[in-house]
């Protein structure tokens, strides 16, 4: 049973550039969370999504971040014109429940903007 | 005053010691408890979870007090291998939203 997955696993973008995560859930389930981790500091909820739909976003930046969990194919956290403060990394989760249940991470997605 | 607070660390024991780790959160509406461990630049890992009647999972035990708000975690018999950041999580009312402490940094030394 494959777990989450992400790709890429190291993006390198320069300022200005659109950035584009992917998130693979673990089969079967249907919640998927995104978070940011800043170097030596804690991961920060961004959003938590079901299919389709966007349960929570409070974590997010209110512009050029985005976030999608289509009916089909992973979940997208879109960075749009990157800036060096957005340079961390970013991880997915994935749960067969909403809360209160397990959280499996994926491995992440370094970001690093030039 | 952050939503969930751990001990700052490092905590720097010999193989064999015993270590507690604390953490407070702030909102008592809170429904769900967990320690992950994350190790350097990995993803974070579920340790366990934490209930009210306390659990243990071999060298692991894990407390919750609601009243106080407060969640520990103790280590016994330190490894090598426990060296790590342990952090503390609260799922807060509908389940959904999940804020992780900042994490206490271990360093198990022979």
């Amino acid at each position: 049973n494959a777990g989450v997955m992400q790709n890429p696993r190291h993006l390198v973008r320069r300022r200005g550039q659109e950035a584009r995560l992917r998130c693979s859930p673990m089969k079967g389930h249907s919640h998927v969370y995104w978070y940011r981790q800043l170097p030596e500091e804690g991961l920060k909820f961004m959003v938590y999504l079901q299919k389709e739909n966007i349960i929570d976003e409070s974590g997010m930046p209110k512009e050029r971040f985005s976030a999608e969990f289509p009916k089909e194919g992973p979940s997208i956290l879109r960075i749009q014109q990157v800036v060096r403060g957005d340079s961390a990394a970013y991880f997915c989760a994935s749960s067969a429940n909403r809360g209160g249940n397990e959280q499996f991470f994926g491995p992440g997605t370094r970001l690093t903007v030039l | 005053r952050k939503e969930v607070e751990q001990d700052p660390g490092p905590f720097n024991v010999p193989e064999g010691a015993t270590v507690a780790f604390n953490c407070t959160y702030s909102n008592s509406a809170s429904q769900s408890f967990f320690w992950y461990r994350q190790d350097c630049r990995k993803e974070p890992k579920l340790l366990m979870s934490v209930y009210s009647s306390g659990n243990e999972d071999g060298r692991f035990t894990a407390q919750l007090n609601r009243a106080s708000q407060y969640i520990s975690l103790l280590i016994r018999d330190s490894k090598l291998s426990d060296s790590a950041t342990y952090l503390c999580v609260v799922t807060n009312t509908g389940g959904f939203k999940t804020i992780f402490g900042a994490g206490t940094r271990l360093f198990v030394k022979a």
